[in-house]
Parts: structure tokens; sequence; C-alpha cells
């Protein structure tokens, strides 16, 4: 079955740890995106790649970072910068950008 | 930058009966405006759009409206079930650059449908 795959579901991050969330499509997606998702708050944009080898800012890229070395993982990286981790973090891909997104059953994180 | 209002933020209703969920968008150059339903720890399922060439589409029991000269679009669905229950959102098309297709997401309703 063609899809997105986010693991772990849940995620327990230490102070000053990083922790990467996984994200993969089978799709053959060339586009993907990073969203964080907080109580009561729809879904902000952290990072998105339009294309493998590239990928942009979000609206609050601060205390995160990503990768696009294969076309079908875009790994998100919460960093020790990020100092309110704690939400539910969703992964999403389209054929091309201005196309429909699809999404993964996301990853929850949370702070010990 | 685009900014998209939902409301209401919670709506209750009877099973049978119709629900409707509102958008407004600021950017009049917004072009695609999904809806997705989004169920307790999983991700949002898109579940209808729409492009602001057309002015209405259907898919069994659930419809989009889209007014661009009033800048808004509205989710219908018709016969509600209990199965209906979940929180949807809509979202507006950044239309521009770089950023074009990227979404900007209403806060959310959470629907509930009684039996």
């Amino acid at each position: 079955d063609g899809g997105i795959t986010q693991s772990p579901k849940y995620l327990f991050r230490k102070e000053g740890q990083n922790v990467t969330l996984s994200c993969e499509q089978n799709l053959n997606h060339d586009a993907m995106y990073w969203y964080r998702q907080d109580p009561g708050q729809g879904l902000r944009l952290i990072y998105y790649s339009q294309i493998v080898n590239d990928f942009q800012k979000g609206d609050i890229a601060e205390g995160y970072s990503v990768s696009r070395e294969k076309k079908e993982s875009f790994p998100l990286t919460v960093t020790s910068a990020q100092k309110n981790p704690t939400a539910f973090y969703l992964c999403a891909s389209s054929i091309q950008a201005d196309q429909p997104q699809h999404f993964g059953d996301g990853t929850r994180l949370s702070i010990l | 930058g685009e900014n998209v209002e939902q409301h209401p933020s919670t709506l209750s209703v009877q099973e049978g009966d119709s629900a409707v969920i509102k958008c407004t968008y600021s950017d009049s150059a917004s072009n695609y405006f999904p809806w997705y339903k989004q169920e307790l720890g999983k991700g949002p399922q898109l579940i209808i759009d729409i492009r602001s060439n057309v002015g209405e589409k259907k898919d069994q029991r659930i419809a989009v409206t889209l007014n661009k000269t009033a800048k808004h679009f509205s989710l219908h669905i018709t016969e509600t079930q209990p199965e209906d229950s979940a929180v949807y959102f809509c979202a507006a098309s950044l239309p521009y650059g770089g950023s074009q297709g990227n979404l900007i997401f209403g806060k959310g309703t959470k629907l509930s449908v009684k039996p």
C-alpha cells in the first residue's frame, strides 16, 4: 500500500537532547512538508521541500532542522534550541507543490 | 500574508441533521481550498477540495462552496452520522513564488454528532 509512514508514534526528549523524527513516503511525491500541531490550534508549517536536495523554512523553523537527501525521506530534527518542543508533529507529501497534500499519522513528542 | 479564520470552533448536531463550517481567507489570489478531517490520534485526511475556478463541489454527503468575492468557503455535511464526529480543518493555498502551494490552516472545528 502506498502511503506516508511516520515513526516513532511517541517520542520523549530529555533536556538538551536532539531528537529525530522519521518521515518516509512511497508515493513518488516530489514535495514534502513538516507541520507542528498544538492543542486547539491549526497546523503550522515548520519546513518544506519541493524537490530532493532542496528545502525551505516555513513559519516556525527556529529550533528545527531537516534534510532531503532522498526523494522518499524527509527527517525532522528537533534540536535543544527548541524550548517548547512538546507537540504533535505531522509530515505530509504532495505530487508537486500546489497539489493536494496527504498526511502521515504523526509523532507525539513529549519532554521528560 | 494569508490568514484563515474558521468558525465555529465547536459544533454539536443531532444525527441526521446538517452541519456547516465556514472559513474566510485574506489573500484574494489564493486559488486552492482543501478540507481535512482529523480523528483522535491520527493525521488529517483530505475529504474534499475546491479550486478558485469552481463555485461548488459535491461528493456524496459532503459539499464545499466558494465565494471568491466575499473570500469565504464553507463545508456542508448532510445527513450527519456519529462517525462524522471529528475535528475539521480548512486551508487556503499561498499563491506566490517559492511558497506557492503551501497551505495556511484554520484552527479547526470540533464536530460532535449525537445519536
